[in-house]
This record gives structure tokens, C-alpha cells and sequence, in this order.
């Protein structure tokens, strides 16, 4: 059972360069979210999406873009990269659950470096 | 300022002694306040907190909500050294979408 995986675990990038953040989750989750971590910042939310075809944003949206075609699938865009973007982003989802009482899953990261 | 403020954040501990964790956080459409720990990886989930005064307990660790006073603790009785982590506390508000606002965690190292 993969659970969250996160692709690549690590990635470098120069100041400008353009990439995508793979996330895919195989338990049916509906609800799909991208934070990043930064030292004594905690986690901070990027986007999230409720169900495919539906995106907004979180708390730091800027500089990033998402899609969420299929259920599984949550990539995450970076389309200028900044060295303010050097973190360590977490991919996380949780099960539909009007209750709220599902908590969300997360991913193992990916650490970005850009200089 | 912080909606999730935790503390202290960070804490050294011998092997065996009992740690206590702290956890306030705003009132604002509360839903429920979670813990997670996080080793070197994903953070993973410990506990759901969403009524005041009901302990919840999974072996050496327990939590509690105070919904008046608006704060959480995360007991940890026997610390072992595997208990080393970053413990992260999070607040679930808001009506419609689910949004986690964490706290900056607490580092917590525990030594042989």
C-alpha cells in the first residue's frame, strides 16, 4: 500500500528554471494539498484541491501553479524558481469526510534547492 | 501573529522522563486541533482532538483539549530515545474546505 508518493525526494534548480513536483496518492482521496516547510516556519499551505478539476489557493500560493486532472494525481508547477522557493515540500490528502474527522496523509518530501 | 503557537520549541530529556507539550490556538471557527509527529520524513498523525476534557491515549502518549482555554498538551510518559522528533500541532477551522494551520512544532531530543 504506497499511501502519498512524492517525486523526486530531492531536486536542484537554478535561479529561474522550471519544474514540476509529482504527487500521487492511491487510496481514493479526494481532497489533495501541497505545503512547504521551512526552518521555524512550520508548514505552510501552497494549493489544494477537493476533487478533480477543483484547485484554490492556501496561505503562500504565489510562484506556484497546480492541476488536478484524475483523483490521483496532484503535480505541483514552479515556473520561475527563486531561491526564496528552497524548502522542503510535503504532498498530503485526506478521504472525503463531511465530518471532518479523517486525518490528512502525508507524503515522504521533496527537498528543493535553488541557487 | 501566529494562529498556532506552540512551545517550548525545542526540549533535551533523559531516557524515562515524562515531557509535557503545549498547544494554544484561536478560537475562530474551531473544528479540531491535531498532533503529528515527524522523524526525519512525513509527519505522521497521532492524534484527532475535537472535544474538550476527553484524554486521548495511544501507549506512552496522551493529549487533552481545553476548548475554554483554548490549548492542548501532548503527554509523554517514559521518553525513549525513538521518541525524538518534531512534534507538530495543527488547527482545523473554517466552514467548506479542509485547511490544516500548523504551529511551528516542538523539537523534542531525548538522550540515553
Amino acid at each position: 500500500n504506497a499511501g502519498v508518493t512524492q517525486t523526486p525526494k530531492f531536486q536542484v534548480l537554478k535561479t529561474g528554471q522550471s519544474m514540476t513536483l509529482q504527487c500521487a496518492q492511491d487510496m481514493n482521496h479526494e481532497y489533495m494539498s501541497w505545503y512547504r516547510q521551512d526552518p521555524g516556519m512550520g508548514l505552510r499551505l501552497i494549493h489544494y484541491s477537493v476533487g478533480a478539476g477543483i484547485t484554490d489557493q492556501g496561505e503562500v500560493p504565489n510562484g506556484y501553479n497546480v492541476s488536478r486532472s484524475t483523483t490521483e494525481d496532484f503535480p505541483l508547477r514552479l515556473l520561475s524558481a527563486a531561491p526564496s522557493q528552497t524548502s522542503v515540500y510535503f504532498c498530503a490528502s485526506r478521504a472525503r469526510d463531511s465530518s471532518y474527522n479523517s486525518p490528512l496523509h502525508f507524503g515522504n518530501g521533496t527537498r528543493l534547492t535553488v541557487t | 501573529e501566529d494562529k498556532v503557537v506552540q512551545s517550548p520549541l525545542s526540549l533535551v530529556v533523559h531516557e524515562g522522563d515524562t515531557v509535557t507539550l503545549n498547544c494554544s490556538y484561536e478560537v475562530t471557527n474551531f473544528r479540531s486541533l491535531l498532533w503529528y509527529k515527524q522523524e526525519k520524513k512525513a509527519p505522521t498523525f497521532l492524534f484527532m482532538l475535537t472535544s474538550s476534557g476527553i484524554e486521548k491515549k495511544s501507549g506512552r502518549l496522551s493529549s487533552i483539549l481545553d476548548k475554554k482555554e483554548l490549548f492542548s498538551i501532548l503527554n509523554i510518559t517514559a521518553t525513549q530515545t525513538g521518541d525524538s522528533a518534531i512534534y507538530l500541532c495543527a488547527q482545523h477551522s473554517g466552514a467548506g474546505s479542509y485547511q490544516l494551520t500548523f504551529g511551528k512544532g516542538t523539537k523534542l531530543s531525548v538522550i540515553p
